[in-house]
């Protein structure tokens, strides 16, 4: 069964720093997603993606973030300058209608 | 008010229990809804979707209702498999809104 994935699993970054967490959709799938769950928190939205572009963005998702398919496959959320309340599990997701399904997640901790 | 509010539980119940949860949202304008389980430090993972007529996979019912912004989740003879945490989520366009969860364990 296709399945998104994500690397690294976790990621340990100091603060300040700039950090790329990746995600691999599913093949077929044309809208794409980052969430973020802050631990004991509930999941929240911060981009959807679609045809090479942002197409609705939370008010979590500010200037430090972007997203970026590099390439057929890949798709990237940078943060540009990590601060320790960045600290959380980022998970991407991926859709063709309305069904999402999510990877297992990047933990990030920022000390 | 929250966009999704959910009943946090913990709901605590016997094998073979049956349990509800319930969730409201405040967006008139929302299109979609699914009901997912997560499971402690894992990934969200779809349960089901939940129409306007009520649908039903197995042991689990859902209910939409439009006029009350409310939607219901039931899970019949519950095992001990079913304990994690269970997410109504809201879809308005391409932004999809999770409510806290509400946290199930069933005991033996």
């Amino acid at each position: 069964e296709p399945e998104v994935t994500q690397t690294p699993s976790h990621q340990v970054t100091q603060m300040g720093q700039e950090v790329i967490l990746r995600c691999v959709p599913i093949s077929n799938h044309l809208y794409f997603y980052w969430y973020r769950q802050i631990l004991g928190q509930k999941v929240e939205f911060l981009v959807s993606f679609y045809n090479n572009e942002i197409s609705e963005k939370s008010e979590i998702f500010d200037d430090q973030f972007s997203v970026e398919r590099p390439d057929g496959s890949n798709f990237t959320l940078k943060i540009r300058s990590t601060k320790l309340e960045d600290s959380a599990m980022y998970f991407c997701a991926s859709n063709e209608y309305y069904e999402q399904y999510f990877g297992p997640g990047t933990r990030l901790t920022v000390t | 008010r929250k966009e999704v509010e959910q009943d946090p539980g913990p709901f605590n119940v016997p094998e073979g229990a049956t349990v509800a949860f319930n969730c409201t949202y405040s967006n008139s304008a929302s299109q979609s809804f699914f009901w997912y389980r997560q499971d402690c430090r894992k990934e969200p993972k779809l349960l089901m979707s939940v129409y306007s007529s009520g649908n039903e996979d197995g042991r689990f019912t859902a209910q939409l209702n439009r006029a009350s912004q409310y939607i219901s989740l039931l899970i019949r003879d519950s095992k001990l498999s079913d304990s994690a945490t269970y997410l109504c989520v809201v879809n308005r366009g391409n932004d999809m809104r999770f409510g806290a969860g509400t946290r199930l364990t069933v005991k033996p």
